[in-house]
């Protein structure tokens, strides 16, 4: 099935470590977005791209930066690590007004993030 | 400042009841509003939108209301059913920023059988 998959699911990490976050797609969508969950501010858009050479900053983009790969791929990377970006992150695609439901967003799972 | 709001974090409703989730905006140049669900460990899922040109959008038993005046919308799911219980977020965007969708904080709604 054409998915949105995220690596890893769970992770723990101490502060000023390096982690990267990597977003595959098998759905051929063009763009490609990463957004932190915390308790009661829904979803933050940190990072978008609509294709290998376009990347974008988002709402929260300080402290992270990303990696489009191939229009498949997009990682997500934490250079130093800080205890309050421990939040669940998730990767999006989508492809531009599409049919009825425009810009329609599909999610990845979601990577837990703990930064002691 | 939050642009999207969702006043209620939850929001429990009996089986076959009508369960109505309301958002509030700020920012009068969104024209374009989504509502996505959200299952524990699972990425959210499309459920609807609507057009800031509409008031009204009804798929199957869930049907979005629009008033720009108020700057409000909600979602009415007729009649609720216990695999509704999810967390409901509430987003928008303007024409301008097709990309930058605002999403609301959410509200989890349990349906009681």
């Amino acid at each position: 099935d054409a998915d949105v998959t995220q690596t890893p699911r769970n992770r723990i990490t101490k502060t000023g470590k390096r982690i990267m976050l990597e977003c595959s797609q098998t759905k051929g969508h063009d763009r490609m977005y990463w957004y932190r969950q915390d308790p009661g501010l829904g979803l933050r858009l940190i990072y978008y791209s609509f294709d290998v050479k376009d990347i974008n900053k988002g709402e929260i983009s300080d402290g992270y930066s990303v990696s489009r790969q191939a229009q498949a791929k997009f990682s997500l990377s934490l250079e130093s690590a800080i205890p309050n970006q421990t939040a669940l992150y998730f990767c999006a695609t989508s492809v531009a007004g599409s049919g009825r439901n425009n810009n329609e967003q599909f999610f990845g799972p979601g990577t837990r993030l703990t930064v002691l | 400042d939050q642009q999207v709001k969702q006043n209620s974090p939850s929001l429990s409703v009996q089986e076959g009841r009508i369960s109505i989730l309301n958002c509030d905006y700020t920012n009068s140049m969104f024209d374009y509003f989504l509502w996505y669900k959200k299952y524990p460990a699972e990425g959210p899922t499309f459920l609807i939108s609507i057009s800031s040109i509409k008031d009204k959008n009804e798929d199957g038993r869930f049907t979005v209301f629009l008033n720009k005046s108020a700057k409000h919308l909600s979602l009415h799911i007729v009649p609720s059913q216990p695999g509704d219980s999810a967390v409901y977020f509430c987003a928008a965007r303007t024409k301008t920023s097709y990309d930058k969708v605002i999403f609301g904080p959410g509200t989890s709604l349990s349906v009681i059988p």
